[in-house]
């Protein structure tokens, strides 16, 4: 049992470049999140998907784009990549909304030079 | 825009000593949740207080809500070497999808 898997763990860019961030969950969760943390600012949330087939925009989308692949996939692609776009970024799964806790994945460590 | 601001920012304790965590957020919540994050890893959930309630239990943590000045605290008892973490509080959006908006965190260190 996995939890939440994502990869890879760490990824150097140079501006310009596209990546994929891939997670995927065992849980048989509806939702998906994907955050990103940078020092001192705690986490802000990207995308979220409240069920398959369904994504919407969090506080900080912009440069962004995710796709919900089916129930337990929900990757993050960076188009071009951008030096802000440096930070450790973090998936994770919960169960129907309410009160459920979020599960989250290690995180990938990106950096853009 | 943080929804959660937690105090202090930093913590240094001995082992065996209390520490106390403090949250204060801004709009009304439906319910407060705390996380650990061990270095390099990703957040676990601890522990979640509903907007009714306004103590729980869970092991060596006592969470407490006061809605009315829109604040949490995170006591641990009986602090070990392995309580060494960041300890980030979250609070829903009020928007029913379990949005979490988190805080930058409390960093503790607790001293053998």
């Amino acid at each position: 049992n996995a939890g939440v898997t994502q990869t890879p763990k760490f990824q150097v860019l140079k501006t310009g470049q596209s990546m994929t961030l891939q997670c995927a969950q065992d849980m048989n969760h509806n939702s998906m999140y994907w955050y990103r943390q940078d020092p001192g600012m705690g986490l802000r949330l990207i995308y979220y998907s409240a069920s398959e087939g369904t994504t919407d925009k969090g506080e900080v989308p912009n440069g962004y784009n995710v796709s919900r692949l089916n129930k337990r996939e929900f990757s993050l692609r960076l188009e071009s990549a951008a030096p802000s776009q440096t930070s450790v970024y973090f998936c994770a799964s919960s169960g129907d909304r309410g009160l459920s806790p979020l599960h989250f994945g290690n995180g990938t460590r990106l950096t853009v030079t | 825009s943080q929804q959660g601001e937690e105090d202090p920012q930093a913590l240094s304790i001995q082992e065996g000593e209390n520490a106390t965590m403090n949250c204060s957020y801004k709009t009304s919540i439906n319910n407060l949740q705390w996380y650990r994050q061990n270095s390099g890893r990703g957040l676990v959930h601890l522990i979640l207080i509903r907007s009714n309630e306004r103590e729980k239990h869970s092991g060596r943590l006592r969470v407490t809500l006061d809605t009315s000045k829109k604040s949490s605290s995170l006591l641990i008892t009986a602090s070990r070497a392995a309580d060494t973490a960041s300890y980030f509080c979250a609070t829903d959006d009020g928007g029913g999808y379990n949005k979490l908006i988190f805080g930058a965190g409390t960093r503790l260190a607790v001293h053998p």
